[in-house]
């Protein structure tokens, strides 16, 4: 069974300023993919970026980026030029391939807040 | 296009009642999910299906049933309901081609006093 462990459960940050979120995970699989979602007060699942196993190249979505470490099983989300919409509730979760698609296995989260 | 569909939004139960949560998409997904999220935690899988006719056990099953008649809905019963069966509750689907991409619903807010 693959486990996904968040170690900081609150986060803050000013506004226009870059923070980075941690993850690490655990699996025996080799092919699987990792995932950052966004979950506003309105409790909303928004995918925020998603990042191949395979793939060597760290995923960028704009303001978002990954440092995806998979010998270290390690996928950090950095948020660049904060906004005070980013402020939610963050979830790293971990899915695996084939029939196991959309089986996702998440961590306990991290709150965000932006500050002005 | 309305995506993934989850009715009601909100209910309240009394201990040892049963109802049904409802989920509907209108993609065509093969794959579809419920999962539920205790206050301050992540989502944990309860049951899925990948087919119609077809559903699995989750993570965490107790409590819960699951039926897949057609492609586009996959209810979610909770027969006695249980003060531990507080949660949200979100219903997500997928094609497999989309690569590990799901599509939630709002979710819906149970509580069982």
């Amino acid at each position: 069974a693959q486990t996904v462990t968040q170690s900081q459960p609150e986060m803050s940050v000013q506004e226009a300023e870059t923070v980075t979120l941690s993850c690490t995970y655990d699996t025996s699989e080799n092919n699987y993919y990792l995932f950052w979602y966004k979950q506003p007060p309105s409790r909303q699942m928004i995918l925020v970026i998603r990042q191949e196993a395979y793939k060597q190249q760290n995923a960028t979505e704009n303001r978002f980026s990954v440092n995806f470490q998979k010998a270290a099983k390690s996928f950090s989300l950095k948020i660049s030029d904060s906004q005070l919409g980013d402020t939610a509730m963050y979830f790293c979760a971990f899915g695996g391939s084939g029939t196991s698609y959309g089986k996702l296995t998440f961590g306990q989260g991290t709150i965000l807040t932006v500050h002005p | 296009n309305a995506g993934v569909t989850q009715t009601p939004k909100f209910r309240i139960l009394k201990i040892g009642q049963s109802m049904t949560l409802q989920c509907t998409q209108d993609m065509n997904h093969n794959y579809m999910y419920w999962y539920r999220q205790d206050p301050g935690m992540g989502l944990k899988l309860i049951y899925y299906s990948v087919g119609a006719g077809i559903t699995d056990k989750g993570e965490v099953p107790n409590g819960y049933n699951v039926s897949r008649s057609t492609t586009e809905d996959f209810p979610l019963r909770l027969e006695l309901a249980a003060p531990s069966q507080t949660s949200v509750y979100f219903c997500a689907s997928i094609n497999p081609g989309q690569a590990g991409e799901l599509f939630f619903g709002e979710g819906s807010r149970l509580t069982v006093l």
